[in-house]
């Protein structure tokens, strides 16, 4: 069973430069979340795709944007980038069906510096 | 809006018992989950509860009382590479999402 791979592993741009993370899912998941998570903080919700559409999001600015593509891998878009915005990018993935959901499994992350 | 509280650090002594507590407010309650991570790795999943009561998984327990939005992580016969961050997460607040939202992480250090 392959896990959830992420990439790239880190990553550094300045201020106003664009951003795509990209994950890959666990075989057998349909839905992927996307978390970021400051230095001594837990994860933070960004949004969740499902069947290739976002199915929630959390409190993220719109330059915060993703996809999900057939295959259930996923990207995440960042424009305009600001310095707060440094952080690990963690993506999740899960499997949800009829009565059924798993716990998420996590990526390693991508760690994004802003200079 | 979603408050999830746990101590910042515990520090205990290799073969000991640590009680990691969490509390919650939060707007809606779809179960809650505790993720072990260590330094510079992904979360791994540890448990989940959504009823009230405890769950056992070898060394590592997990209760919740959803009336008093509590639960714990209870880490049994302690060994030095349980030294992580260990963070409780709430999933909601639809049944039909899979949003977790975290708490700050409770940072065990295991001493010889």
């Amino acid at each position: 069973e392959t896990g959830v791979t992420q990439s790239p592993t880190h990553l550094i741009k300045t201020r106003g430069q664009q951003v795509t993370l990209r994950c890959s899912s666990q075989s057998g998941h349909n839905t992927v979340s996307w978390y970021q998570q400051a230095l001594g903080q837990g994860p933070q919700f960004i949004f969740q795709y499902y069947r290739e559409e976002e199915n929630g999001r959390g409190n993220f600015p719109p330059r915060f944007s993703g996809l999900q593509f057939p295959n259930y891998s996923s990207e995440l878009n960042v424009n305009a980038l600001e310095l707060d915005d440094s952080a690990l990018y963690l993506c999740a993935s899960s499997f949800i069906g009829a009565g059924q959901q798993q716990p998420q499994h996590f990526g390693d992350g991508t760690r994004l510096s802003i200079l | 809006g979603q408050n999830i509280d746990q101590p910042t650090e515990m520090t205990a002594t290799e073969g000991a018992i640590v009680q990691i507590n969490c509390t919650y407010q939060t707007s809606g309650f779809n179960g809650l989950f505790w993720y072990q991570q260590h330094a510079g790795e992904a979360p791994t999943f540890l448990s989940y509860n959504v009823l009230d009561g405890l769950e056992e998984k070898g060394r590592f327990s997990s209760f919740l009382s959803r009336s008093k939005g509590y639960s714990y992580l209870l880490l049994k016969e302690l060994q030095m590479k349980d030294s992580a961050s260990y963070l409780c997460a709430v999933k909601g607040p639809r049944s039909n999402d899979y949003k977790l939202s975290f708490g700050a992480g409770t940072t065990v250090t295991v001493r010889a």
